[in-house]
């Protein structure tokens, strides 16, 4: 069965320094992987995906991240935060069940950016 | 585009009634929507997976009588909470996926229903 593990419940930075947000993933196939983000009272939105391209994938508002299979991680990084980016953040992988594909969710990361 | 909508946004019940929640795809044809649940300051989960014009999957453990999804058209599908209690107070989100995309794990996200039955 697919799963993710988010390492992290909450991380809080500083505006101006780097994001680390954790994810590791296990998977009896070759997965595909994504990071979604979840503003209050907004839909959530696809940050980037892994879909057996370039393992340094580059997502929107500067994110990024990097696939490695050895470790079975898929950690998305930022290199300055900003303090718009704090919200609820999914690694997310996805999983065959009897009506295709689905999506399984992580428990989420809390970002909290602080100026 | 791919722009998916819900309503109403937040709803509050009594115990007892019926509650049901729309889902639309607003600029494009969505074969398969999908409904999740989440819980305060917890993950997605997936309830189940419906195909227009036909029954919905519904997840292990998901009431297929307690939870009604009717998904008539290809940009409209409904959720109905039947017989609502407060433990089924949560938050309600549904996806879409565009017909015909060749991209089966490309799901577009409605801003979700706040459900709360007293």
């Amino acid at each position: 069965a697919q799963s993710v593990t988010q390492l992290d419940s909450h991380v809080s930075v500083s505006e101006g320094t780097p994001v680390l947000l954790r994810c590791n993933y296990s998977s009896s196939y070759s997965p595909s992987l994504f990071w979604y983000v979840q503003h209050p009272n907004k839909g959530l939105q696809l940050l980037l995906k892994y879909t057996s391209a370039a393992t340094l994938v580059k997502g929107i508002n500067g994110f990024e991240a990097e696939f490695k299979k050895s470790e079975t991680s898929f950690h998305l990084t930022k290199p300055s935060a900003h303090m718009s980016d704090a919200a609820e953040y999914f690694c997310v992988v996805t999983s065959l069940n009897q009506a295709g594909t689905a999506l399984i969710f992580g428990k989420g990361t809390t970002l909290s950016v602080s100026s | 585009g791919a722009v998916v909508s819900q309503h109403p946004s937040w709803v509050i019940c009594k115990s007892g009634t019926s509650v049901k929640i729309e889902c639309r795809s607003l600029d494009f044809q969505a074969t398969t929507m999908f409904w999740y649940r989440q819980f305060p300051k917890q993950s997605l989960m997936l309830m189940a997976t419906s195909n227009e014009g036909s029954k919905a999957t519904y997840e292990q453990g998901v009431e297929k009588d307690k939870f009604l999804i009717n998904h008539a058209s290809l940009t409209l599908s409904t959720l109905t909470v039947t017989s609502a209690h407060p433990e089924d107070s949560s938050f309600y989100i549904c996806s879409a996926r565009i017909k015909a995309s060749g991209r089966p794990w490309e799901q577009f996200f409605g801003p979700g229903t706040r459900l709360t039955v007293l």
